[in-house]
């Protein structure tokens, strides 16, 4: 089946760890993107990226990183410079020349 | 810029009732308007979305909204409310060829046996 797979569902980090959020995608879509969600705050916009290698900070990026080496792929890494990654992590992705956007099924980052 | 404003954070309703979630955008450019829906522990599933053309959009699920650009308004609304409909739902704006999207705060829609 074509879609948007995020790994792993539930994820828990100590405090001053590095983690990585995966994101694959089989649609053949050239851009992604990373949201963040808490509660009563909407999605907010960490990263995203247009094509392969290239990737652009969206409204939260500080303490977070990305990398887009293949075009199916886009993790995001949550670092210890970020001081509250307690939340529901979404990923997302657009056809080329598409005017909408499709999400994969979320990951909870809970810091213990 | 762009925005979107969802108002009312949760709304109740009826099971058999209308279901309306409002919804008001700014852009300063012809938007793409788009709902979402989302379950509980679930990414967010596409509702319904305008582009160009006809204003009343038709959804899943029975759901539909109207484009009133003088309103800049782009409310959902479903006749007859049904349990399965409890869920989250977003309002979401972006511009023509534009690539980031904007989302508001959501709504979390209540449905009453």
């Amino acid at each position: 089946d074509g879609g948007i797979t995020q790994s792993p569902k539930y994820l828990f980090r100590k405090e001053g760890q590095n983690v990585t959020l995966s994101c694959e995608q089989n649609l053949n879509h050239d851009a992604m993107y990373w949201y963040r969600q808490d509660p009563g705050q909407g999605l907010r916009l960490i990263y995203y990226s247009q094509i392969v290698n290239d990737f652009q900070k969206g409204d939260i990026a500080e303490g977070y990183s990305v990398s887009r080496e293949k075009k199916e792929s886009f993790p995001l890494t949550v670092t210890s410079a970020q001081k509250n990654p307690t939340a529901f992590y979404l990923c997302a992705s657009r056809s080329p020349g598409g005017n909408t956007i499709y999400f994969g099924e979320g990951s909870w980052l809970t810091v213990v | 810029a762009q925005s979107v404003t969802q108002l009312g954070s949760h709304v109740s309703v009826s099971e058999g009732a209308l279901v309306l979630l409002r919804c008001n955008y700014s852009s300063s450019v012809p938007p793409y308007l788009f709902w979402y829906v989302q379950y509980p522990n679930q990414g967010l599933q596409l509702l319904l979305k305008y582009t160009t053309g006809a204003t009343l959009v038709k959804g899943i699920n029975g759901f539909e909204a109207e484009f009133k650009k003088s309103e800049t308004s782009f409310h959902l609304t479903k006749p007859s409310a049904h349990m399965s409909d409890a869920a989250e739902y977003f309002c979401a704006v972006s511009e023509s060829g534009g690539n980031q999207f904007y989302f508001g705060t959501g709504t979390s829609l209540t449905v009453i046996p």
